[in-house]
C-alpha cells in the first residue's frame, strides 16, 4: 500500500493564481484531513471529511475549498493565492475519528506564493 | 481556540542522554497523542494515551497522560542520532472526534 500520497511536492505560485493540491489514500479510510504547517506553529486543520460527499471546515478554512467525490481522493483548492498561504500542506487520513484512530500523513506539499 | 503549550521549543543533547518534554493545557483532554516528524516527511504517531494516569511505552519512548487530564509527558531514554526530529503533542477533547489540537512542537537535535 502507498498510504497517503500528495502531489505536487513543491510549487511556486504568483499572487492571484489558483491551484489544486492532490491527495489520495489507498487504505479505505473514511476520514480525511488537510492541515497546514507554518514554522514554529504546529499543525492547523483547514478542512476535513468524514466520508465521500461530506466535508466541513476546520480551524483555518478561509481561502481554501475542498471536495470529496470518492473515498480515495480529497483535493484542496486555492482559488486566489495570497502570500499568507505560503506554507507546508499535509493531507492525512484515519479509519475512524482522530481521537480513536491514528492519523496517517502524506509527505506534504511545500507551497510558496510570491 | 484551544491551545497546547509544548516545551521546550528545542533541545540540543548528546547521544546517550535522556530527554523529557511536555504539553500543558488549560482545558481537559480525553486523548493525548505524541507524533514525530522527520525532515521532509509527515508526522508519524508514536504513542496514544486514552486514560488519565496512563503510562505507555514504545521502545525507548515513554509517555504519560497526566492525572488532571490537562497535561502529558514524553520521555526518550538513551537518545540516539535517529531520534532527531520535531516531536508534537496533540490532544482531543470529548465530542470533537474530528479535531485534534496540536502543540507547536519540540525540535530535538542529538549530537553523536
Amino acid at each position: 500500500n502507498a498510504g497517503v500520497t500528495q502531489t505536487p511536492k513543491f510549487r511556486i505560485l504568483k499572487i492571484g493564481q489558483s491551484m489544486t493540491l492532490q491527495c489520495a489514500q489507498d487504505m479505505n479510510h473514511n476520514y480525511m484531513y488537510w492541515y497546514r504547517q507554518d514554522p514554529g506553529m504546529g499543525l492547523k486543520l483547514i478542512y476535513y471529511s468524514v466520508g465521500a460527499g461530506i466535508t466541513d471546515k476546520g480551524e483555518v478554512p478561509n481561502g481554501y475549498n475542498v471536495s470529496r467525490s470518492t473515498t480515495e481522493d480529497f483535493p484542496l483548492r486555492l482559488e486566489l493565492a495570497a502570500p499568507s498561504q505560503t506554507s507546508v500542506y499535509f493531507c492525512a487520513s484515519s479509519y475512524e475519528g482522530q481521537g480513536i484512530s491514528p492519523l496517517h500523513f502524506g509527505n506534504g506539499t511545500r507551497l510558496t506564493v510570491t | 481556540g484551544q491551545q497546547l503549550n509544548q516545551s521546550p521549543q528545542s533541545m540540543f543533547i548528546q547521544e546517550g542522554e535522556d530527554v523529557s518534554m511536555n504539553c500543558t493545557s488549560s482545558s481537559i483532554f480525553n486523548t493525548w497523542l505524541w507524533y514525530k516528524q522527520e525532515p521532509g516527511e509527515g508526522p508519524v504517531l508514536l504513542i496514544a494515551l486514552y486514560k488519565a494516569g496512563e503510562l505507555t511505552s514504545n521502545g525507548r519512548l515513554t509517555a504519560q497522560f497526566g492525572i488532571t487530564r490537562k497535561d502529558s509527558f514524553l520521555n526518550i531514554s538513551a537518545s540516539i542520532p535517529s531520534d532527531v526530529g520535531i516531536y508534537f503533542c496533540a490532544g482531543q477533547r470529548g465530542g470533537s472526534n474530528y479535531k485534534l489540537t496540536f502543540g507547536k512542537g519540540t525540535l530535538l537535535t542529538v549530537n553523536p
